[in-house]
Formats: C-alpha cells, sequence, structure tokens
C-alpha cells in the first residue's frame, strides 16, 4: 500500500514551459486535492476532485489544469510556467464523505520556474 | 484579517519541555480542528482531529478548543528531538467531506526539539 505517490519530486521549468505533475492514490478514495505551499503563506488549493470526470476549482487555479480519468490518478497541468509558480506542490486524497476528512498528502513536488 | 493565524515561529525548546503550539481564528462558523505535523522535506500527516470544543488527549499529544476565544492549541509533553517538525493547524466548517474546499490551514509552526 503506497498510499499517494507524486512525480516527479524535483523539476525546473524554463518560463513559457509546461509540464504535467504527476499524482496516484491506492487507497480508492473518491476525493483527491492539489495544493502548493509556499515559505510563510500555508497550504493554497488549486484544484479538488470529487470522483472520476468531476473536478472543481480551488482558491488559486489560475495557470493549472486538472483532469480525473480515474479514481486513482489526478495530473496537474501548468501550462506557460512562471516565475510565480515556484512552490512545492501536494497532491492528497480523502475518505468519501461523512469521514473524518482525514487528508492524506504525498511528499511533494518542488517546481522551480526560472 | 487572515481567516487562521498562527506564529511561524522558530520555536526551539529542550528535550522533555512541554510545548505549547496555538493558532487563533475568525471564523465562528469552525467546528472541525486538526492539527498536521510536517517533517522536513515530506508531506503533512494527520495528527489530531476535535470536533467543536473540549480537550482530546493521545498519548504526549492533547489538543485544546476554546471556541469562545477562537483560540486552538496543540500541546506537547516531554518533547523528542523527533517532535522537531513544522506543525500547522487546519479547520473547517463543516464535515471536510461535505465542504471538501473549505478546509483551512495555518501557515506552520517550526518546532526544534534541542538534545
Amino acid at each position: 500500500n503506497a498510499g499517494v505517490t507524486q512525480t516527479p519530486k524535483f523539476r525546473i521549468l524554463k518560463i513559457g514551459q509546461s509540464m504535467t505533475l504527476q499524482c496516484a492514490q491506492d487507497m480508492n478514495h473518491n476525493y483527491m486535492y492539489w495544493y502548493r505551499q509556499d515559505p510563510g503563506m500555508g497550504l493554497k488549493l488549486i484544484y479538488y476532485s470529487v470522483g472520476a470526470g468531476i473536478t472543481d476549482k480551488g482558491e488559486v487555479p489560475n495557470g493549472y489544469n486538472v483532469s480525473r480519468s480515474t479514481t486513482e490518478d489526478f495530473p496537474l497541468r501548468l501550462e506557460l510556467a512562471a516565475p510565480s509558480q515556484t512552490s512545492v506542490y501536494f497532491c492528497a486524497s480523502s475518505y468519501p464523505p461523512g469521514g473524518p476528512g482525514e487528508l492524506f498528502f504525498g511528499e511533494g513536488s518542488r517546481l522551480t520556474v526560472l | 484579517q487572515k481567516e487562521v493565524e498562527q506564529d511561524p515561529g522558530p520555536l526551539s525548546v529542550p528535550e522533555g519541555a512541554i510545548v505549547s503550539l496555538n493558532c487563533t481564528y475568525s471564523n465562528s462558523a469552525f467546528q472541525y480542528f486538526m492539527w498536521y505535523r510536517q517533517y522536513s522535506r515530506k508531506g503533512p500527516e494527520l495528527l489530531m482531529y476535535t470536533y467543536s470544543s473540549g480537550n482530546k488527549e493521545d498519548g504526549r499529544f492533547t489538543a485544546q478548543v476554546d471556541k469562545s476565544s477562537k483560540y486552538i492549541s496543540l500541546f506537547i509533553r516531554d518533547s523528542q528531538p523527533s517532535d522537531s517538525a513544522t506543525y500547522l493547524c487546519a479547520m473547517s466548517a463543516r464535515n471536510y467531506g461535505g465542504a471538501t474546499n473549505k478546509l483551512i490551514f495555518g501557515t506552520g509552526t517550526l518546532l526544534a526539539v534541542q538534545p
């Protein structure tokens, strides 16, 4: 049982490049999320999904896109990377509604845009 | 004013000390309160979960919620070097499963326990 797996762990991008951060979970969780964490700013929700085929914006969605074609996978797409997207990105998943709301996080993907 | 305020620290204490970590909040609708622990270069993991007011104890950890003061605390007794991490408070107005975009995190407090 691997939990939430994120790839890559580190990546350097040039301004204007695009890339996809991968996230997979093997806990059969319906809910999945993408957060970014910046120093002194806490965790900010980018996008979330309540099940395959259903996604919605969080607090800071601009510059990102997501898709959810399966229960297991929730990739985050960065289009036209900007220095403001330099951050640590965390994918998380949680139990279906009615549970205590515990989030299970991956180990993070560190992205630098130069 | 931020919905959740948390002193970023860093907080440095000697091994064996009692540690007090705190968050204040402004939204009186918050009912679910959580503490996550995040080791360096790792993802956060849930440490304690409390519903509404009161205390909850788990080993050396005690979570306390005072809704009248909009103030939550995490106490660590007999602190160990392995407790060195960033502690994030988080809270929501509803069971998170019913309001998935409403979990608000504090900025985290960096704790260092010196051997």
